[in-house]
């Protein structure tokens, strides 16, 4: 069961643009939000994160948003570069547990 | 310039054959996680530890897998026989809670 779920595969912006993620869960035990990034042929990386008590965490140019009663999450960032292009994982932490969405590969062309 | 390591980075073994992946976390992370990513079924988390101890494995398959800390500077994650369908990278990571920081990852290919 997906509990975890990035509905876009794929996203393409112009550099310069804002670059928004969405994900979704289902599970209201998840309390803890994370996104993580990933190059090929290397591990994740940590992005940024926020807890369910709050609606906005901002680091530079990237702010996730947390709207509790959708039980959605995204990920802007602004001003895109080329650099950001890679993988972009959501993923959901409660309950001792951890769940991963499939990711959205987002490419920021020049 | 701390990182966690994981050897080896790629593994090519026939079925049946036992599979031993090693993970050496970051000095002072307390908690250490095992994941499997395939096309398939994308990132799936396997196993953590916390200070050592198992907290949860329901990830993993029980009959054949097998992850162990032998001590704060060692994870392992064994399979035990291998399976053509355990072709997958395996990443170990580590962390103070859930914020992980991640290995590159050990590309298994069970032929």
């Amino acid at each position: 069961d997906q509990q975890v779920k990035q509905n876009s595969p794929s996203l393409s912006v112009q550099e310069g643009r804002i670059s928004i993620l969405n994900c979704d869960y289902t599970n209201s035990m998840f309390d803890y939000f994370l996104w993580y990034k990933k190059y090929p042929a290397e591990g994740p990386t940590f992005l940024i994160s926020i807890s369910s008590i709050k609606d906005k965490n901002e680091d530079g140019r990237f702010t996730v948003f947390l709207n509790k009663s959708a039980k959605h999450l995204s990920l802007h960032i602004v001003p895109s570069q080329p650099g950001d292009s890679a993988v972009y994982f959501c993923a959901a932490s409660g309950n001792n547990d951890m769940r991963f969405g499939a990711g959205t590969r987002l490419t920021v062309k020049p | 310039d701390a990182r966690v390591t994981q050897t080896p980075r790629h593994k090519v073994t026939e079925m049946g054959q036992e599979v031993t992946m090693r993970c050496q976390p970051i000095l002072g992370h307390n908690t250490v996680f095992w994941y499997r990513q395939t096309m398939m079924q994308g990132l799936e988390l396997l196993a953590y530890f916390r200070n050592r101890a198992p907290l949860d494995d329901s990830g993993m398959p029980k009959d054949r897998f097998s992850a162990e800390m032998p001590d704060a500077t060692l994870a392992t994650l064994k399979i035990q026989p291998s399976e053509p369908r355990d072709s997958a990278v395996y990443f170990c990571a580590s962390g103070l809670l859930w914020e992980q920081y991640f290995g590159p990852g050990t590309r298994l290919t069970v032929t």
